[in-house]
């Protein structure tokens, strides 16, 4: 079984300056992916970044980025330059791959933070 | 194709009753999830359909609920008897193989 550990329930930030969103969790699987989800209020839920345990590399997806650390099962989320838009939920969710190497897609999700951006 | 969509948007219903929440997929995504969340809290998956094939479910899913996926197209999502700890967001989501999922608007149950 996976837990997903958001530490930070609500977090602020100024227009235009960073923020980093923590993530820990625990899996028993070796291959697996992590994902960050968005959910504006009354919206639906929008993919932000994707990153493949397998990859040393951490992922970026123009403003945003992560830290991957996989011994210490931590998956961190830095927005860049933040906008008002930027304001929602954001989830963590590692997804599991199978003995087959087969991704079904089966999230397991943090309690989730509250971005909130100030003008 | 415009994306996941969830029909209704928003269910009010009595307890007791039953109701049916319907998805349909991306066109070609070949999975689809149902998750339930409630407010203020993260999604909590239900059950994963791979074409019309249900390959798991979750403990949260009791007796009173019963997915399905008929023709590997669309999905139904019904509770029976409902009850009023059954008032969540239903989001259904889609995905191709070793691809993120797409996740639709949700369908808002009330249970009063």
């Amino acid at each position: 079984a996976q837990t997903v550990t958001q530490s930070q329930p609500e977090m602020s930030v100024q227009e235009a300056e960073t923020v980093t969103l923590s993530c820990t969790y625990d899996t028993s699987e070796s291959d697996y992916y992590l994902f960050w989800y968005k959910q504006p209020p009354s919206r639906q839920m929008i993919l932000v970044i994707r990153q493949e345990a397998y990859k040393q590399q951490n992922a970026t997806e123009n403003r945003f980025s992560v830290n991957f650390q996989k011994a210490a099962k931590s998956f961190s989320l830095k927005i860049s330059d933040s906008q008002l838009g930027d304001a929602a939920m954001y989830f963590c969710a590692p997804g599991l791959m199978n003995a087959g190497g087969t991704s079904y897609g089966k999230l397991t999700f943090g309690q989730g933070t509250i971005l909130t951006v100030h003008p | 194709d415009t994306g996941v969509s969830q029909d209704p948007r928003h269910k009010i219903t009595k307890r007791g009753q039953n109701v049916t929440f319907r998805c349909d997929p991306i066109s070609e995504h070949n999975r689809l999830y149902w998750y339930r969340q409630t407010l203020g809290q993260g999604p909590e998956f239900l059950t994963y359909f791979q074409n019309e094939a249900q390959l798991e479910k979750s403990r949260l899913l009791s007796d009173r609920f019963s997915a399905e996926r008929p023709k590997g197209s669309f999905s139904t999502l019904e509770i029976q008897r409902t009850e009023q700890g059954d008032s969540a967001m239903y989001l259904c989501a889609s995905s191709l193989f070793r691809e993120e999922a797409f996740f639709g608007q949700g369908t808002r149950l009330t249970v009063v």
